[in-house]
């Protein structure tokens, strides 16, 4: 089957540094994304991850390990309109642009 | 920028009836989805579209139809609407991928569905 877990709902606090973990199996791996959506709003691109490894834009990085089935979302010096939920995407087999979301998580940011 | 627009942000039905809701994007995409979304299982793919005319299921297609026409234009339909169809839907499109190029979807606003 195919599964993606993230945890559903995080707490920090402002200028903090939180880590948003993602753990997949799917039939096979052709990419995977991070959204960022708030409350009542469309999901937004944050991030894509193909190859293993640490992609840093601005406060935010994504990091991926093929081998592991794991990927993470890094924000750092948080900002209260960081508050949002936080969906991990793969991409499985094949070539016709499906997704297979997580969840999402949750994070509240506190001051 | 890529827009995505939907037809209703809200919209409440009666059981039974028929209800369309209607996805327009801006940007010659090929690609058109639609999900759902609910507390706790996250999206839902129900159906999707890589040309015009051409469909193809999702995961949870029970209870839903799809027309896509135009090539900016992807129709969902719920022939006869069912109080577990309450809902966010939300529709998204997005360039074919090629090769090792994976194009993000760019979703519309979505439109929270309450089916009395």
């Amino acid at each position: 089957g195919q599964n993606i877990d993230q945890p559903t709902e995080m707490t920090a606090t402002e200028g903090a540094i939180v880590q948003i973990n993602c753990t997949y199996q799917t039939s096979g791996f052709n990419g995977l994304f991070w959204y960022q959506q708030h409350a009542g709003e469309a999901p937004t691109f944050l991030s894509y991850n193909v190859l293993d490894g640490l992609e840093e834009k601005g406060r935010f990085s994504s990091f991926l390990s093929r081998s592991k089935g794991y990927s993470y979302l890094l924000l750092k010096e948080l900002q209260m309109k960081d508050s949002a939920s936080y969906l991990c995407a793969v991409f499985g087999s094949g070539n016709t642009g499906k997704l297979i979301f997580g969840q999402g998580t949750t994070l509240q940011v506190k001051p | 920028d890529v827009k995505v627009t939907q037809s209703s942000r809200y919209l409440v039905k009666r059981t039974g009836e028929k209800v369309f809701l209607e996805c327009v994007q801006d940007m010659d995409h090929e690609n058109m989805f639609w999900y759902r979304q609910d507390p706790g299982l996250g999206l839902r793919l129900i159906y999707f579209s890589y040309d015009v005319k051409m469909k193809e299921k999702g995961d949870i297609p029970e209870g839903y139809s799809v027309s896509r026409e135009k090539k900016e234009r992807f129709s969902l339909i719920l022939e006869s609407a069912s109080t577990n169809q309450t809902s966010m839907y939300l529709c998204a499109s997005s360039l074919p991928t090629s090769g090792d190029t994976k194009e993000t979807q760019y979703f519309g606003p979505g439109t929270r569905l309450l089916v009395l």
